[in-house]
């Protein structure tokens, strides 16, 4: 089963606009992490927030943090047309090996 | 450095039939997780084998099997195919016991 929910689904914007996706999950969470997927291929990892940071910065990718809200955002700053792709944030929880993955949002970054 | 390499890239099977599917994980990394990712949905842990033992499993019937390999590649299996098991399958390997270098995956059709 799903961890949590990405939010939105899908989200359409113009070249160099920012784009913000939110992610919520259901238990409590060593790391956060957030992955790329380019039209079902494979997972590109972006950027990890461990539960006990609060943002983090990583080029035109900006992540923040709440755990007592169980939610993360990622944001996409200055986007470009190559940002165009499936994004997921994935959890890690307790001593769990596996990563736990949201549903995921689309972006098309439109030129 | 080669990344996380899978094969075969596309396979279709019928119902019924089995799929042996591959993984090869980057040098060095001794740990391999399988995912299976239905089509707009976030990726599914099945399996994770870290040193040639299984670490953790996934909510997957038994038709799904795997094992790791002396030189640390892995092989996932699934029997009995159903039309449910059409799927993109995503092999990741990590140095630890971390998974979070994905493969490009393999895309199973089941018809």
């Amino acid at each position: 089963s799903q961890q949590g929910e990405e939010d939105p689904q899908a989200l359409s914007i113009q070249e160099g606009e920012n784009a913000t996706m939110n992610c919520s999950y259901k238990t409590s969470i060593n790391n956060l992490q957030w992955y790329r997927q380019n039209s079902g291929r494979g997972l590109v990892h972006l950027i990890l927030i461990r539960s006990n940071e609060r943002e983090k910065h990583s080029g035109r990718l900006r992540v923040t943090l709440d755990t007592s809200k169980k939610s993360s955002s990622l944001l996409i700053t200055a986007s470009r047309a190559a940002d165009t792709a499936s994004y997921f944030c994935a959890t890690r929880s307790g001593s769990a090996r596996q990563l736990t993955f949201g549903s995921g949002t689309q972006l098309t970054v439109l030129p | 450095d080669a990344g996380v390499t899978q094969s075969p890239t596309h396979l279709i099977k019928t119902r019924g039939q089995h799929v042996t599917l591959r993984c090869s994980p980057i040098s060095g990394h001794k740990s391999v997780s399988w995912y299976q990712q239905v089509l707009g949905q976030g990726p599914q842990f099945i399996f994770q084998y870290y040193e040639k033992e299984e670490r953790g499993r996934g909510n997957f019937p038994d038709r799904f099997s795997a094992r790791q390999f002396p030189n640390y590649s892995s092989e996932l299996n699934v029997n009995a195919l159903l039309l449910g098991d059409s799927a993109l399958y995503l092999c990741a390997s990590s140095p630890a016991e971390t998974g979070q270098f994905f493969g490009p995956g393999t895309r199973l059709t089941v018809l």
